[in-house]
């Protein structure tokens, strides 16, 4: 069935250093993803997406990269500051409609 | 103001007594969902619904129902509800066309 592999889990990274977050997704018909990030406590709400016809997408210091051959999508957060410590989730949608979301990745940044 | 109000936002109950999450949208969104989450898990798809009276199941929808008799509403129904129900719960709505998901505020469900 669809599924969205996330990895990692977590991840810790010194301020000002960049992250990255990697997700496979196993329905080739999918083609709009997504990533939300999640502060403790709060709602996810959507940072950043990017559509299957488009292969890389840039705001301000977060961009993603989407490679439909491999079916894999990356997340990129350069100069990191302790305020995008949160739980980053990826996910992607088929043409059903269904949105399907990976495990989520803990970024700590350490100050 | 555009948003996703979910009530309750805190609920303790005991097994088998039946209780509904309410969810409600006021951006006219065709696409709504409902999610739990759990530590390590990530967002499960429990149901979502396309449009009025189309609801399908997601990946985790045993033990649940939901319906879908206005375009705003997604109520979330647990007949009997069991300890594995405890979870965080989340009500999403979107346009059709794939654009941004926007969640509710979340319920958080305690099954004793």
């Amino acid at each position: 069935g669809e599924n969205v592999e996330q990895h990692p889990s977590t991840l810790s990274v010194q301020e000002g250093d960049s992250a990255v977050i990697k997700c496979t997704y196993s329905d080739s018909a999918s083609n709009y993803f997504p990533w939300y990030k999640q502060e403790l406590g709060k709602r996810p709400q959507l940072i950043i997406d990017i559509r299957s016809n488009v292969g890389e997408k840039k705001d301000q210091r977060i961009a993603v990269t989407l490679n439909k051959t491999a079916k894999h999508f990356s997340l990129h957060i350069t100069e990191t500051q302790p305020e995008d410590s949160a739980v980053y989730f990826c996910a992607a949608r088929a043409n059903t409609g269904k949105l399907i979301f990976g495990q989520g990745t803990t970024l700590q940044v350490k100050p | 103001e555009a948003q996703v109000t979910q009530n309750p936002r805190y609920l303790i109950t005991v097994t088998g007594k039946k209780l509904t999450v309410t969810c409600s949208q006021n951006m006219n969104h065709e696409y709504m969902s409902w999610y739990r989450q759990d530590p390590g898990l990530g967002l499960r798809q429990i149901y979502y619904s396309m449009n009025v009276e189309v609801t399908d199941k997601g990946d985790v929808p045993e033990g649940y129902k939901v319906s879908r008799k206005e375009k705003r509403n997604f109520p979330l129904i647990l007949e009997s509800p069991s300890p594995n129900q405890t979870s965080l719960y989340f009500c999403a709505s979107s346009p059709l066309n794939y654009n941004e998901q926007f969640f509710g505020p979340g319920t958080r469900l305690t099954v004793l």
